[in-house]
């Protein structure tokens, strides 16, 4: 079965500084997706970046970058230039869609903290 | 355009008794995945329904159902309500040939 792991519970980073949120899986599937959302205080969950495995280069949204090592099974999250904005749990996931598996498979959450 | 509509936002039940949540898709959308989130937890997926049909179930007892209409707004339905019920419950919209999730705000309950 695969999962997904987050090893920590909560960062914290000064405003205007880098964070990287850490992030494992477990597969066997070759094909797959992964994903990072942010969580705010109003529940909501909002699509940060996602990443197709079969794509070797890392993706990246403004600030926001992964580090995919798929060998490794590995895909961090670096946020640049920290905004109070950037607040937030936030979850790593997982999709594949082989054998008829559509569900996202969510690790457990990273609260980040912006010090102002 | 609007998202994904949740409702109710907030409500308490009392332990065995029924409850309904309702979800309206993102326009475009034609298919609706529901989550739970416990307190302090990610999300894990109860169903997804798509053409009025359950396409997959996860790990969850026969007291959670749900339920698609034609236009593509859905329902969860849990009954004989336990304490361990208490939790976010998450609403996911997408197309069926992939794209994207749009989530909805959420609904919270809480089993009393």
């Amino acid at each position: 079965a695969q999962t997904v792991t987050q090893s920590q519970p909560e960062m914290s980073v000064q405003e205007a500084e880098t964070v990287t949120l850490s992030c494992t899986y477990d597969t066997s599937e070759s094909d797959y997706y992964l994903f990072w959302y942010k969580q705010p205080p109003s529940r909501q969950m909002i699509l940060v970046i996602r990443q197709e495995a079969y794509k070797q280069q890392n993706a990246t949204e403004n600030r926001f970058s992964v580090n995919f090592q798929k060998a490794a099974k590995s895909f961090s999250l670096k946020i640049s230039d920290s905004q109070l904005g950037d607040a937030a749990m936030y979850f790593c996931a997982y999709r594949t869609d082989m054998d008829s598996n559509y569900q996202l498979i969510w690790g457990a959450g990273t609260k980040l903290i912006i010090k102002p | 355009d609007a998202g994904v509509t949740q409702s109710p936002t907030h409500l308490i039940k009392t332990r065995g008794q029924q409850v309904t949540l309702r979800c309206s898709p993102k326009s475009g959308h034609d298919t609706v995945s529901w989550y739970q989130q416990a307190l302090g937890q990610g999300p894990q997926f109860i169903f997804q329904y798509y053409e009025e049909e359950e396409r997959q179930r996860g790990n969850f007892p026969d007291r959670f159902s749900g339920h698609q209409f034609p236009n593509y707004s859905s329902e969860l339905n849990v009954n004989a309500l336990l304490l361990g019920d208490s939790a976010l419950y998450l609403c996911a919209s997408s197309l069926v040939f992939g794209g994207g999730y749009t989530f909805g705000s959420g609904t919270r309950l809480t089993v009393v």
